[in-house]
């Protein structure tokens, strides 16, 4: 059991350029969310999913896009990548929304340069 | 949005002793979580709590849920090498399109041999 994979674990891009990170979860969550992580500032959630199809915004959704086309899935892209885009890019699941505890993967480490 | 006060910032203890980190808000909250995250990893559920006052233990952590649903403790006691990490707490307020977790900005653990 897997629970939640994130792949790449590390990336370094050149400002202006696109990627798109990859979240898979084995657990049969509905709710999945994508965070970033900057030192001293904790988790800030930039998109969420409640179910396949729906995506929402969070607190910093600017210069993200999201995708939920599986329920096991949940991308996050970046168009044109920024260096304040630098950051740890968390992925997490649950069963249900709101106070169900969440799942995490291990963090993409981006870099944009 | 909902904000967290999170203290200590940084802790530096000898091994063997307790410690304790609280959250603060200035908003209610319906639910407190408890994680964990070690180097390189994401964050990992310790504790959930559900209702005021509330009082759980898991191994060697304890934490409670404030009779004002506005704060949370964690204890660690007897602390041990292994113990090392950042301590994140996070709250769920069931209020408006608040439907998402807010994370505390975390308190950095360093256990000293």
């Amino acid at each position: 059991n897997a629970g939640v994979t994130q792949t790449p674990k590390f990336r370094v891009l050149k400002t202006g350029q696109s990627m798109t990170l990859l979240c898979a979860q084995d657990m049969n969550h509905e709710y999945m969310y994508w965070y970033r992580q900057d030192p001293g500032m904790g988790l800030r959630l930039i998109h969420y999913s409640v179910g396949e199809g729906t995506t929402a915004k969070g607190e910093v959704p600017d210069g993200y896009n999201v995708s939920r086309l599986k329920k096991q899935n949940f991308l996050l892209g970046l168009e044109s990548a920024a260096p304040s885009q630098t950051s740890v890019y968390f992925c997490a699941s649950s069963l249900g929304g709101g106070n169900q505890p969440q799942h995490f993967g291990d963090g993409t480490r981006l870099s944009i340069l | 949005g909902q904000q967290l006060n999170q203290s200590p910032q940084s802790m530096f203890i000898q091994e063997g002793e307790d410690v304790s980190m609280n959250c603060t808000s200035s908003s209610i909250f319906n639910t407190w979580l408890w994680y964990k995250q070690d180097p390189g990893e994401g964050p990992v559920l310790l504790i959930a709590l559900y209702k005021a006052g509330e009082l759980t233990s898991n191994g060697r952590l304890t934490a409670q849920f404030g009779i004002t649903r506005k704060d949370s403790f964690l204890n660690i006691s007897a602390s041990i090498p292994s113990d090392v990490g950042i301590y994140f707490c996070a709250g769920f307020h069931l209020s408006g399109s608040a439907r998402q977790l807010t994370f505390g900005s975390g308190t950095q653990l360093t256990v000293l041999p």
